[in-house]
């Protein structure tokens, strides 16, 4: 069984602070990993993915990748309350054959909530 | 450009009861998956397709079909609806290259 663990939440952060999100994965052929945001009541929308090993930026958002530990970060600078939102980590696996057909297997999420 | 489209956003249904939920997509994506969100949790996968007639089964299949004519609509059937399938249904697409996945606003349904 292929699992995704993100940290436990809800995570709470101060206007202005980083907000730092962590998932582990069990899959050690995952390939491609991405980060999703939710509000409450929509669906999920893509922030973020990242494919190698490092970091990756854009805008206040920074993905980090290290798959000999096999585990992927998220951070958000400067956060603020429009942040609040369950983020999802989702992994896409080596899959059969070497073939995923694109299948992502997701984290239970974590809630985070941005105070003014 | 519409992206994922999902109908009907809202549904009760009784036990026993049958319905499709529709989803369609614009952006000429060969890959449509259907996940389910249960209160307080991550997504899972239902059914997937990669292209028109060819569909398999995810995590959580049972008490559910689905059926690919075009690359544009993946349906989703429930046949004998149970109070076990009260969720949140989440269509979602995507290209066979980078594996982004895109999302519709998702079907709310109740089975009592």
């Amino acid at each position: 069984q292929k699992e995704v663990e993100q940290n436990s939440g809800p995570l709470s952060v101060p206007e202005g602070a980083i907000a730092s999100l962590n998932c582990t994965y069990s899959d050690r052929g995952s390939q491609s990993f991405f980060w999703y945001r939710q509000y409450s009541g929509k669906s999920p929308e893509l922030i973020m993915s990242i494919y190698s090993n490092g970091d990756k930026e854009d805008g206040r958002f920074t993905a980090q990748l290290n798959k000999a530990s096999q585990y992927v970060s998220l951070l958000i600078r400067d956060s603020q309350p429009s942040d609040s939102a369950t983020y999802l980590c989702a992994v896409k696996g080596s899959g059969a054959g070497g073939t995923s057909y694109g299948k992502l297997t997701f984290g239970q999420g974590t809630i985070l909530t941005v105070h003014p | 450009n519409a992206g994922v489209t999902q109908t009907p956003k809202f549904r009760i249904l009784k036990i026993g009861q049958s319905m499709t939920l529709q989803c369609a997509q614009d952006m000429n994506h060969n890959y449509m998956y259907w996940y389910r969100q249960d209160p307080g949790m991550g997504l899972k996968l239902i059914y997937y397709s990669v292209g028109a007639g060819i569909t398999d089964k995810g995590e959580v299949p049972n008490g559910y079909n689905v059926s690919r004519s075009t690359t544009e609509d993946f349906p989703l059937r429930l046949e004998l609806a149970a109070p076990s399938q009260t969720s949140v249904y989440f269509c979602a697409s995507g290209g066979s290259g980078l594996n982004e996945q895109y999302f519709g606003p998702g079907t709310r349904l109740t089975v009592t």
